[in-house]
């Protein structure tokens, strides 16, 4: 158990649809990094936040958003979804805004777009 | 660009065997270089990580080390068991930044 949290475990929505995917980072991280996992494209880094402000953007979609909360936890906004965008979607967590930290995965959310 | 090529799967091997997983890179400057391991249904966990040249990261009898010379980050294991079946991905962090590069994962199946 990493300790980073994410709901739900799974979502399953109709295309033109938003959802918003939750991450509970480790006690004490200040980072937090949303990834998107499919078939086709494998792992790919989206968005980070640190201390609740953005930090360093990735392969993101305009359709999808992201913030942190002052409780640090953070949300991943997707809307306008399309079925490309069925996919795991990962959060990780760092204590810090180092390159050289560690990042734990949380377990996933698995979005299903029909 | 900061890339990552590692060995495409599936890599099936007996018990015992001795396992090489290959990783190259691309990037500017010195990146740090991690493994990471997803088992069916979870998160990716780190294995291991090196954030220098010549670093060797070990971790559970799975070692990799840091060549600059040959932009590699190989994982090397003497003796898999059943229990190390599992998708492995080899990783990239730049140095000036957070954008972070995954390989496309290699799958490792174990066989008693």
């Amino acid at each position: 158990d990493s300790g980073v949290t994410q709901t739900p475990k799974h979502l399953i929505t109709a295309t033109g649809q938003r959802v918003t995917l939750r991450c509970s980072p480790r006690s004490g991280d200040l980072s937090v990094y949303w990834y998107q996992q499919s078939l086709d494209q494998g792992l790919q880094f989206l968005i980070q936040y640190y201390n609740g402000e953005e930090r360093a953007k990735g392969n993101i979609l305009e359709r999808f958003s992201a913030q942190q909360f002052p409780d640090l936890h953070s949300e991943l906004n997707l809307s306008s979804l399309e079925l490309g965008d069925s996919a795991l979607y990962f959060c990780a967590s760092s204590a810090l805004d180092r390159t050289t930290d560690t990042q734990y995965f949380g377990p996933g959310t698995r979005l299903t777009v029909l | 660009g900061n890339s990552v090529t590692q060995m495409e799967g599936p890599v099936t091997l007996s018990e015992e065997a001795f396992l090489t997983i290959n990783c190259t890179y691309t990037a500017t400057g010195y990146p740090s270089l991690f493994w990471y391991v997803q088992y069916p249904g979870e998160g990716l966990q780190l294995l291991l990580k090196a954030t220098k040249a010549d670093d060797k990261g070990s971790n559970k009898g799975f070692e990799a080390t840091y060549r600059k010379e040959t932009t590699s980050f190989h994982l090397e294991k003497g003796s898999v068991q059943v229990s190390d079946s599992a998708v492995y991905f080899c990783a990239l962090r730049p140095y000036n930044n957070n954008d972070m590069r995954f390989g496309a994962g290699t799958r490792l199946t174990v066989k008693p």
